[in-house]
Parts: C-alpha cells; structure tokens; sequence
C-alpha cells in the first residue's frame, strides 16, 4: 500500500510556464514533507520541504503547498526552465524533523520542459 | 561543502565476489544512511546509523553488511549478491537523526550483479 503517491509518472511543460507536481498521502502522522530532484545516474537532491505546521514554504522559484486536510502538497516552479527537466520525488516523514530515516518516497513525477 | 560521496560509481560484481561501497561526507553529519533503488521505483531504506552505531536494519538480507568506521565514513560490504541485488544503491547523511533538517543523498553507485 502506497502511502505516498504521485499520479503523474511524467509531466510536459513550456519552458517559461508555471510547472505544478503533485502529492498525495494517506499516512496522517505524517509531519514533514520534502521535494527532492534527481536527474539520471545521480542521488537525488533537496530542493524544498515544509512542516506540517504550515502551509506554505517558499525558496526562489519554487513553492510548496500543503493541504493538510486533504492529504496533499503540491511543488510549484516558476518561470520552469530547461534545468528544471528532471525526476522530482515527493517524500514524507512522520517525524518533525526531515531526517533520512523516516523518509517514504513517492514513485516520482518526470518533469520535461520543453523550449 | 555540501556533498557526499560515493565510490565507486559504477560496479559490476559476480555472485561469488565480496566488494564493497563506500561513502564519505564532511558536513559534520551523525546520521548517515543507506539506500537502494530499482529503476522507475522510489529508493528504500536499508540501513541507518547514528553516532555510528546501527540504529535501523529494514530486514535486509546478511548478504549486505555495514560498517561505519568513523563518523565521516560509512561502507556497504557485499558477499554472494544476487543478480536480482543489481541496482543503485544511494548513500545519505542528515545532521541527525529525526531533525529538522534535509537529508544530502551522494550520486550512488550504479551496482550490477552477474
């Protein structure tokens, strides 16, 4: 049983666009929720997170949303560039804190930008 | 300096080798975890260490055997792998456990049985 979903295997947007990734979990002691990107034959890499104390956390070009009730956080990148061409993988923890152990990793969403 | 690293990036073994992985960071971390990822799936945790003792083993097989010398250094030891055991195995390091704070993961290495 997956407790940490990502529906859209791969996601097409214009270079320029707004890109939206979505997340979706079903554990509620789930306390602490990270993005990490990954491109090919690398380890992924942080690249935003927020507490379930919030609802927003915002980091350059990229935002995440959490909707607590609703079981659901949402990365947005704007403007979205050709760099942003990756595998982004929603993860979450049940502790406050975003340590490695606790981290259970969605499926991934592949995000191509396209010029 | 932010990085973990692994070596080595790439490893072809046979079912009789013994070798092993190894991952190194210098951001003063006390968790350092291990990784493994199949393709097109999430990576999963195998094992954790905190303060360099094994804190967490996710019922791995003994095939697959840690060992954190020191607080910079952890290693994956491997004997009689399994062609099915071929994946990426990832290496992270938090500053400790269950804190707030994001998890560094190192490239991985990219490990073949055969």
């Amino acid at each position: 049983d997956q407790q940490v979903k990502q529906n859209s295997p791969s996601l097409s947007v214009q270079e320029g666009r707004i890109s939206i990734l979505n997340c979706d979990y079903t554990n509620s002691m789930f306390d602490y929720f990270l993005w990490y990107k990954k491109y090919p034959a690398e380890g992924p890499t942080f690249l935003i997170s927020i507490s379930s104390i919030k609802d927003k956390n915002e980091d350059g070009r990229f935002t995440v949303f959490l909707n607590k009730s609703a079981k659901h956080l949402s990365l947005h990148i704007v403007p979205s560039q050709p760099g942003d061409s990756a595998v982004y993988f929603c993860a979450a923890s049940p502790y406050s804190g975003g340590g490695a152990d606790g981290l259970t990793f969605g499926k991934g969403t592949h995000l191509i930008i396209q010029p | 300096d932010t990085e973990v690293t692994q070596t080595p990036k790439h490893l072809v073994m046979g079912m009789t080798n013994k070798k092993s992985l190894k991952c190194e960071q210098h951001m003063g971390h006390r968790a350092m975890y291990w990784y493994k990822q199949k393709a097109k799936k999430p990576p999963e945790l195998m094992f954790v260490y905190s303060y360099e003792k094994l804190s967490i083993n996710e019922s791995v097989p003994s095939r697959f055997s840690p060992e954190c010398p020191n607080s910079s250094l952890l290693n994956l030891h491997l004997h009689a792998l399994q062609p099915e055991d071929s994946a990426l195995y990832l290496c992270a390091s938090s500053q400790e456990r269950n804190m707030n704070t994001e998890a560094f993961f190192g490239q991985g290495t990219r490990l073949t049985v055969v």
